[in-house]
């Protein structure tokens, strides 16, 4: 079974530039959820997708936009990036609606952007 | 709205110590109820989780973890702490199948340190 894969691993930007983040999900799984966690904190939700639509955001401006493809696997990306954005970004996949519920989510290692 | 809030955001063991971990939750709906633990420089792996039936639930490395609803609390323990235990623990709760968004509301973290 393969796990929830992300790239890159680490990545360095400068203030005002575009960002995109990619995530294979868990074999299996259809919903694909995107969270952000700063140095010193719990991850904080972004938003979900399920076939290939987004059906749950979190409180984050429209500048962090997401996509999920038809293999289920998904892109995050944020524009005008601002110093708060720097963080380790978490990819996680679940089983969505028709499949089994149990809440859980499998998570990827993360992408560490750090924005200068 | 749930939320989780873990007390403590650092506590220190000695190894062949019992490691207990905080955690407290607000929810509105029954909950289901989550532990990770997050290694330096990684993702998060789950630890163990409560959806329904027995309180007392186990999970891998030899932790367990009891839901007590009368005091809206699900606190982490391991009789015995290894060295190979220091990392940082988060406590989640689940919007349980709230709309099609499965959605994970974190805690802070606590970062344990297990001493020689």
């Amino acid at each position: 079974e393969t796990g929830v894969t992300q790239s890159p691993t680490h990545l360095i930007k400068t203030r005002g530039q575009q960002v995109t983040l990619r995530c294979s999900s868990q074999s299996g799984h259809n919903t694909v959820s995107w969270y952000q966690q700063a140095l010193g904190q719990g991850p904080q939700f972004i938003f979900q997708y399920y076939r290939e639509e987004e059906n749950g955001r979190g409180n984050f401006p429209p500048r962090f936009s997401g996509l999920q493809f038809p293999n289920y696997s998904s892109e995050l990306n944020v524009n005008a990036l601002e110093l708060d954005d720097s963080a380790l970004y978490l990819c996680a996949s679940s089983p969505g609606a028709g499949q089994v519920y149990t809440g859980e989510l499998f998570f990827g290692e993360g992408s560490r952007l750090t924005v200068l | 709205a749930q939320s989780v809030t873990q007390l403590g955001s650092h506590v220190s063991v000695s190894e062949g110590a019992l490691v207990l971990l905080r955690c407290n939750y607000s929810s509105s709906v029954p909950p289901y109820l989550f532990w990770y633990v997050q290694y330096p420089n990684q993702g998060l792996q789950l630890l163990l989780k409560y959806t329904t039936g027995a309180t007392l639930v186990k999970g891998i490395n030899g932790f367990e973890a009891e839901f007590k609803k009368s005091e809206t609390s699900f606190h982490l323990t391991k009789p015995s702490a290894h060295m190979s235990d220091a990392a940082e623990y988060f406590c989640a709760v689940s919007d349980k199948g709230g709309g099609a968004t499965n959605k994970l509301i974190f805690g802070t973290g606590t970062l344990l340190a297990v001493q020689p």
